[in-house]
């Protein structure tokens, strides 16, 4: 079945400062990519998402890009802020059903 | 609703007993999806609905685990003969169905077994 891996699993950043988090899946046929993210005590928060016939998508300060030679995506965020402080998680929907699988998560601290 | 509710936010039982854990979804989705987030971990998919009936269970881990949707609404997640590794928060999400993938997800319900 479908695994995803995520790095890193944490990232430190200085507020301004960006953040890149990675992730490798392993179904060829895997064609929808969700970002998730999820504060201490609640569920997680879809941030954005892109599917396979799209190379790079923005929203405002986050961006994903998607690498499907690679079997890479990743996630952007600029001008990071201290209220992005979160886990965040990448997930895949494989070529069979619609569950996602998700990364193990980056714990994401901005430090102001 | 305005969003994915889950009720009892907080469930404390002892090993060995029934519990059930229930969902409401965003209305008018007719997907409906359960997970399991173990601490530290990314969610992990138990079962998902497509209206009444169970599309894909296969992340059930074993005969204890059982979930239903009798009117394509509110499900419910039952777990019988309890053990302290069942222990976790289970989400619950949901999506419009058919070609759209996004998946809403609730607050969790976090179970804890004595």
């Amino acid at each position: 079945g479908e695994n995803v891996e995520q790095h890193p699993s944490t990232l430190s950043v200085q507020e301004g400062d960006s953040a890149v988090i990675k992730c490798t899946y392993s179904d060829s046929a895997s064609n929808y990519f969700p970002w998730y993210k999820q504060e201490l005590g609640k569920g997680p928060q879809l941030i954005i998402d892109i599917r396979s016939n799209v190379g790079e998508k923005k929203d405002q300060r986050i961006a994903v890009t998607l690498n499907k030679t690679a079997k890479h995506f990743s996630l952007h965020i600029t001008e990071t802020q201290p209220e992005d402080s979160a886990v965040y998680f990448c997930a895949a929907k494989g070529r069979y059903g619609n569950k996602l699988v998700f990364g193990a998560g980056t714990i994401l601290r901005v430090k102001s | 609703g305005a969003g994915v509710s889950q009720t009892p936010s907080n469930k404390v039982t002892e090993k060995g007993k029934y519990v059930e854990l229930r969902c409401d979804p965003i209305s008018g989705h007719t997907a409906l999806y359960w997970y399991r987030q173990s601490l530290g971990q990314g969610p992990e998919f138990l079962i998902y609905f497509q209206g009444t009936g169970a599309a894909d269970d296969s992340g059930l881990p074993n005969d204890r685990f059982f979930a239903v949707r009798p009117e394509g609404s509110v499900s419910t997640l039952k777990i019988q003969r309890t053990e302290r590794g069942d222990s976790a928060v289970y989400l619950c999400a949901s999506s419009r169905g058919g070609a759209r993938d996004e998946q809403f997800f609730g607050p969790g319900t976090r179970l804890t077994v004595l």
